[in-house]
């Protein structure tokens, strides 16, 4: 069954602080991944997109990693702002054209000052 | 640019009610989507559409109908609405649904009582 788990479900990091979220998948056949982030209220915003062949990727202060091997992502966040506060969804794409998105259920992040 | 517009944000129905939430792109985007996201769950797709006159069903589609007469618009038709179908919904475009990001809107919330 294809499945998107990420850990940990919930964080609370103080200001200027880093953290990295995961992300294990069972999604075959592989397309890419995604992470978005998802404030409170609103709709997701895509953070970043990978491919089989990418292993790591840069959006400002997000990184996102990708380990097609052991079907691992991270997400890591430097510095973190008040602004961070939000749920971070691993998104893995499977299948061709009419392939679809399996999404993760999230962590949700609070940056504390 | 407006992005993908979602109307209404906020609706409460009574059990058995019919109605339509819209969803509209001023991207020319060709791949429309449907998702539901519902607490302690990653978001699931109802319906989608790779371009106009195509419309396809997802994960959970039963309980809804949608059409896609235009590249801009995408309407999700709740046709007997049910307590179990209280959810966030969003609606998201994309480029080709493949390797581009998703747009999503900022969401609806319904309740059905």
């Amino acid at each position: 069954k294809n499945q998107v788990e990420q850990s940990p479900q919930s964080l609370i990091i103080l200001e200027g602080k880093n953290c990295t979220l995961q992300c294990n998948y069972t999604v075959s056949p592989f397309s890419n991944l995604r992470w978005y982030k998802q404030d409170t209220g609103r709709g997701p915003v895509s953070l970043t997109i990978m491919t089989f062949s990418e292993n790591t990727k840069s959006n400002g202060r997000y990184t996102a990693t990708l380990d097609a091997d052991t079907k691992q992502s991270s997400l890591h966040i430097t510095a973190s702002q008040l602004s961070d506060s939000a749920s971070y969804i691993c998104v893995v794409r499977y299948g061709g054209s009419q392939g679809n998105l399996i999404f993760g259920k999230g962590t949700k992040l609070s940056v504390k000052p | 640019n407006a992005g993908v517009t979602q109307t209404p944000k906020f609706q409460v129905l009574k059990t058995g009610q019919s109605m339509t939430l819209q969803c509209a792109q001023d991207m020319n985007h060709e791949y429309m989507s449907w998702y539901r996201q519902d607490p302690g769950m990653g978001l699931r797709l109802i319906h989608y559409s790779v371009g106009a006159g195509i419309t396809d069903q997802g994960e959970v589609p039963n309980g809804y109908n949608v059409s896609r007469s235009t590249t801009e618009d995408f309407p999700l038709r709740l046709l007997s609405a049910a307590p179990s179908q209280t959810s966030v919904y969003f609606c998201a475009s994309s480029y080709n649904g493949v390797n581009y990001g998703y747009t999503f809107g900022s969401g609806t919330r319904l309740t059905v009582v």
